[in-house]
C-alpha cells in the first residue's frame, strides 16, 4: 500500500528565506506525485504535480525517485505562503492518498 | 460548473445522532473521495467511488460510517450514531481519470461538531 510521510507538521521561517517542505513516500508502482495547498477558510487546491514539471507562485517540487522524496521549495518565502501543504500520491488505482499535511508559517 | 458542493458547511449534533453529509461532484468526473481532516491524522481518505462503485472503502473507520452514491451526480457519508470523536471535517473531492495527471477538486467540506 502507498503512504505519504510528511516529518514537520509545523515549519516557520521569516520573509524572503528560503523554504523546504519534505515529503517523502513508499509506493511499489510508477506514482503520481502532488503537492496540495489550503489557505485559510478557503478549499484545498492544487498547487502543482510532478509530470508537470512546473513552477507555482514560485514553487518547485522534483521527484527523486531514489530518495523516494518529492520535497515542495521556494528561494524566497512570502508572507502569503502560509498556509497548510499537503503532499499527495495517486497509485496505478487512480485514488489519492495524502501526508499529514505541513502548517508553514512565514513571519514578518 | 460550481465546483464540488458539499452540504450543509456545518452541523453540530449531539452525540448519538445520526449525521448525513451531501455532495454534488463536478459534472462529469468519475471519481469521487470522502476524505476526513484532523489536527492529529491530517487528511485521512475514507473511500472512494469510480462510476459509482465503492471501490476501496478501506478507510472507513468503523460500522458506524457508510457512503453511498446512488448516481453520478450525488453521494452521501452518514455516521450512525455519531461519537464526538467524529468531530471533524470532511471533504469531499472528485476527478476525471481522463486528465492528466489526475487532479482531484475539493468540495469546501463540512465542519461537523459532535457534542
Amino acid at each position: 500500500a502507498q503512504r505519504v510521510t510528511q516529518p514537520e507538521k509545523l515549519l516557520s521561517v521569516f520573509k524572503g528565506a528560503p523554504v523546504e517542505l519534505k515529503c517523502n513516500y513508499s509506493y511499489s508502482g510508477s506514482p503520481e506525485l502532488f503537492w496540495y495547498v489550503q489557505y485559510s477558510r478557503q478549499r484545498l487546491q492544487l498547487l502543482l504535480r510532478h509530470i508537470s514539471r512546473e513552477s507555482i507562485k514560485g514553487f518547485t517540487a522534483d521527484l527523486n525517485k531514489g530518495e523516494t522524496s518529492f520535497h515542495l521549495k521556494k528561494p524566497f518565502a512570502q508572507e502569503e505562503d502560509s498556509a497548510m501543504y499537503y503532499c499527495a500520491l495517486s497509485s496505478n488505482n487512480n485514488d489519492m492518498r495524502f501526508g499529514a499535511g505541513t502548517r508553514l508559517t512565514v513571519k514578518p | 460548473d460550481a465546483g464540488v458542493i458539499q452540504s450543509p458547511r456545518h452541523e453540530v449534533t449531539e452525540m448519538g445522532q445520526e449525521v448525513t453529509l451531501r455532495c454534488k461532484p463536478i459534472s462529469g468526473h468519475d471519481y469521487l473521495f470522502w476524505y476526513r481532516q484532523t489536527m492529529m491524522r491530517g487528511l485521512e481518505l475514507l473511500i472512494y467511488f469510480n462510476n459509482n462503485v465503492p471501490i476501496d472503502d478501506s478507510g472507513m473507520p468503523e460500522d458506524r460510517f457508510s457512503a453511498k452514491m446512488p448516481n453520478a451526480s450525488f453521494s452521501t457519508l452518514k455516521i450512525q450514531p455519531s461519537e464526538p470523536r467524529d468531530s471533524a471535517v470532511y471533504f469531499c473531492a472528485s476527478s476525471f481519470a481522463g486528465t492528466t495527471g489526475n487532479t482531484i477538486y475539493f468540495g469546501e467540506g463540512s465542519w461537523l461538531t459532535v457534542v
